[in-house]
């Protein structure tokens, strides 16, 4: 399969707890997307990379959640100090950006990770 | 069947019927405009896109209309069938800003009845 991948699908913790979520994204996109979905609602963007630099960041994304593309291939995703409001689908999405006018193409999404905090 | 997609998130269609849903943007310098459908526990799926400099796209059973004097976007669905069923979102973005985010409207669920 050579779609976008996450990692875990489903994950249950209790408030306060730490939590990481792995992306694995199209091999040859250079662009990958974070977004949060909650139930009955579209996804809302949270942060994007290009290659390994992260190039924006939503408001949504407080002092709790950092995410890192070190290598510029998968990426993660940690929730520090969970609160019963993380709970959300948290979405990958990669795309190939296309080099010198700063256009993207379709954008891939994973099958998300589904946080639900107790 | 006929609905507006932020007002009216539910739509009910027998198989066979043409389905219409319809999304209002928000953003009147968005430029490229996406439906995606998106089933249960999976994530958001590509159906069609448009560009702003159009008002009409079609694909396989699929067709996007555009107004950007209202800023109203529509997806019609030929031959509803079964595998239709799902949420279907409309998302805009910039296609030459210097990320591609998108920006999802709340989504209109299409259920087909056999």
């Amino acid at each position: 399969d050579t779609g976008v991948s996450q990692d875990p699908r489903h994950k249950i913790t209790k408030r306060g707890q730490n939590v990481t979520f792995r992306c694995d994204p199209i091999s040859e996109h250079n662009r990958l997307y974070w977004y949060r979905q909650t139930l009955g609602q579209g996804p809302e963007f949270l942060t994007y990379f290009q290659n390994e630099a992260q190039l924006e960041k939503s408001r949504l994304l407080s002092d709790r959640f950092s995410a890192e593309r070190p290598k510029g291939s998968f990426s993660t995703l940690e929730i520090q100090r969970t609160e019963q409001g993380d709970s959300a689908m948290y979405l990958c999405a990669s795309s190939l950006a296309w080099a010198g006018q700063g256009g993207d193409g379709e954008q891939f999404f994973g099958p998300g990770t589904r946080l639900t905090v107790l | 069947g006929e609905s507006v997609g932020l007002h009216l998130p539910t739509l009910s269609v027998q198989e066979g019927d043409n389905s219409i849903i319809n999304c209002a943007y928000s953003n009147s310098a968005s430029d490229y405009f996406i439906w995606y459908k998106q089933e249960s526990g999976k994530g958001p799926q590509f159906i069609i896109d448009i560009r702003s400099n159009m008002d009409k796209r079609q694909g396989q059973r699929v067709t996007v209309l555009l107004n950007k004097t209202v800023k109203h976007l529509s997806l019609q669905i030929a031959a509803t069938q079964p595998g239709d069923s799902a949420v279907y979102f409309c998302a805009e973005r910039f296609i030459y800003n210097q990320g591609g985010k998108l920006i999802f409207g709340q989504g209109t669920e299409l259920s087909v009845k056999p």
